[in-house]
This record gives C-alpha cells, structure tokens and sequence, in this order.
C-alpha cells in the first residue's frame, strides 16, 4: 500500500462548488504539505502542518483552506471553486519517523496527486 | 524574483551521451537543496541531496556552488529509463518551506 493517498485521484467541478481534498499518511510524518502544479509554473505551497495544532500559510493560501484533523490526515479545501484553480494537487510528508540523517529528515514525500479541473 | 529557477528544456540526447542541468536560486541564505525527479503525470520522487562538498550517486553527480548560487545535476550514460522532468528544489533558511523549479525535461533517444 502506499504511503501517502489522495483522494479523489480526479475530479471535474463546476464554478462556484465547495470541493475538499483529502490526504493520509502512514508514515508516522509530524510535517504535511499540500502544493498544486501548474504548467510553467512548477510547484506552489498553499498550505503547511507541522502537527494537529499548527497550520501555516504557504505562498499562494487565497481562496484555500485546510484542516489537520490528525497527524496522519490533512485536507484541503477550496470553499468556491473557480476556474484558474484547475490545477494537478499534490500533498506531501516529511519527518523524523524511519530518517536516518539530515538528508532524508529533509526529503519531502509526495501523494499520487489530484488532477482538478473547474469549469 | 523567482526563488528558483531553472531552464525548462527540452533536453533530447542520444543513449550513452552525459547530460548537465543548472538550477540558480535567489535567497542566498537557503540551507538544503535536492534534486527530484517527475515522471509524466506521476509525483515527485527525491533524486538526490546536494551537499556542499558535491556528492554522486552511480551516474549522477550533484554539485553546489553557494558563491554563484547554483545547483548543477549531471547525468552520465544516459539511459532511456532517464526520461522525465527534473526539479530543483531549494529549502529555506527557516527550514519551512521547499521552493521549486519549474523542472528540466528531458528525453533520452534510442
């Protein structure tokens, strides 16, 4: 099974709609990510956990919110989809569970991914 | 300003050529650096670290250069199993967050 799941894996939404995404972890990770990847664009922080009580803005948060609900879930949501929010999402782990050094402390472990398009 | 940025490609070399990719970044106090590896519609998966003194993996080689501000990936013996995106990826100071670049593509011919 893997690590880090997604659900749902693809979505098509309309303008307007309240969508959550959802992500779970079996890594025994206290740090969770959620990025969106758009074409040219690369990889984009919304938002970031570093445990149930604490949950930062990353560098593009506006008209996203997100919830910890436990170590291992973190969701994110997009209270009134619109369009320039199609995107492919991604959520990642990171943490001191199975890390042998400062490298793989550091190395961020992603979800399949969350392909959104909003119409 | 970008936090990184990278020359997108497309890179398209022949089997058995060595390939070289450069990465810059802007905050000249970021801490850690990695390279990733994408594969077409799938995540992100680690490559490699990049430690200051460089470090090589098999055929792949990662230097540092922190006067200059630049990542560099090398590639020897392309193979085709070599084809996917490559990122750049530069972590704050703070250690919070991870900046991405908007990847390298490359394609590797028979």
């Amino acid at each position: 099974d893997a690590d880090v799941t997604q659900t749902p894996r693809n979505r098509i939404t309309k303008t307007g709609k309240r969508i959550m995404l959802e992500c779970s972890q079996t890594k025994g990770h206290d740090r969770m990510y959620w990025y969106r990847q758009d074409p040219g664009l690369g990889l984009r922080l919304i938002y970031y956990s570093f445990d149930v009580k604490d949950i930062n803005k990353g560098e593009i948060s506006d008209g996203y919110s997100v919830s910890r609900q436990a170590q291992a879930k973190f969701s994110l949501s997009l209270e009134s989809a619109i369009p320039n929010q199609t995107a492919l999402y991604f959520c990642a782990t990171r943490g001191r569970a199975g890390a042998t050094s400062l490298g793989s402390y550091n190395e961020q472990f992603f979800g399949p991914g969350t392909r959104l398009t909003v119409l | 300003r970008k936090e990184v940025e990278q020359d997108p490609g497309p890179f398209n070399v022949p089997e058995g050529a060595t390939v070289a990719f450069n990465c810059t970044y802007s905050n000249s106090a970021s801490q850690s650096f990695f390279w990733y590896r994408q594969d077409c519609r799938k995540e992100p998966k680690l490559l490699m670290s990049v430690y200051s003194s460089g470090n090589e993996d098999g055929r792949f080689t990662a230097q540092l250069n922190r006067a200059s501000q630049y990542i560099s990936l090398l590639i020897r013996d392309s193979k085709l199993s070599d084809s996917a995106t490559y990122l750049c990826v530069v972590n704050t100071d703070t250690g919070n967050q991870f900046y991405f670049g908007t990847g390298t593509s490359l394609t590797v011919i028979p």
